[in-house]
């Protein structure tokens, strides 16, 4: 069984802090880390697929870092607003293909 | 709107019964996989298809199965059907199995 975890598993900001989220995973066997968006009734949606060592993306306010390595990512939302209430799931992809995810944060934005 | 479809949106059956859910993957895409997400779970793996062939197995029951046909849809059979299984069960599809997982609406089932 894989141990991806996600912490903190819930997160209240205001409008307009800039918040971060950890997700670790076995540092073993790595072939990529995924983030995802999922808002209430809708599906998840893919944020970043990351695949080396040191790898940083950006997509408008929301970055993410990776150490595979030491087995761990991190992803920052800078400005939050309240369009970005979510939950944020990472997901380890290892050499078997299988995608395991972590139990997500929930991040609430208030205005 | 991902491209992959599902149907139905919602199933409601009781204890004992056998469904079918129904997932149609982006055109071009070769990988489908099945997910279940239960009431204060995380998204769990079901299993995966590559172009017709079962690719990789996570925590499917024996009461489930599942196959993809020649032209990439695939269905998810669940039997025996128990309380338990109540859940909204996702189909995603990738061009890659490294790649980006595209998700589907979704399957709510109910079992009563």
């Amino acid at each position: 069984i894989l141990n991806v975890e996600q912490s903190p598993q819930s997160l209240h900001v205001q409008e307009g802090d800039s918040t971060n989220f950890t997700c670790s995973f076995p540092s073993s066997n790595f072939y990529a880390l995924h983030w995802y968006r999922w808002e209430t009734a809708k599906s998840p949606k893919a944020l970043f697929v990351m695949t080396l060592n040191g790898d940083e993306k950006k997509k408008g306010r929301i970055s993410a870092t990776l150490n595979t390595k030491e087995g761990y990512s991190y992803l920052y939302i800078k400005g939050s607003q309240p369009e970005d209430s979510a939950t944020y799931l990472c997901a380890f992809n290892n050499a078997g293909n299988m995608l395991t995810f972590g139990g997500g944060t929930r991040l609430m934005v208030k205005p | 709107d991902s491209g992959v479809t599902q149907t139905p949106k919602h199933l409601i059956t009781a204890t004992g019964q056998r469904v079918t859910l129904r997932c149609s993957p982006r055109s071009g895409d070769l990988s489908v996989y099945w997910y279940q997400q239960s009431l204060d779970q995380g998204l769990q793996f079901l299993i995966q298809y590559y172009n017709g062939e079962e690719r990789a197995k996570g925590n499917i029951l024996e009461r489930f199965s599942a196959q993809q046909f020649p032209d990439l849809h695939s269905e998810l059979n669940l039997s025996s059907l128990e309380l338990g299984d109540s859940a909204l069960y996702f189909c995603a599809s990738s061009v890659e199995t490294r790649g980006e997982r595209f998700f589907g609406p979704g399957t709510r089932l109910t079992v009563l």
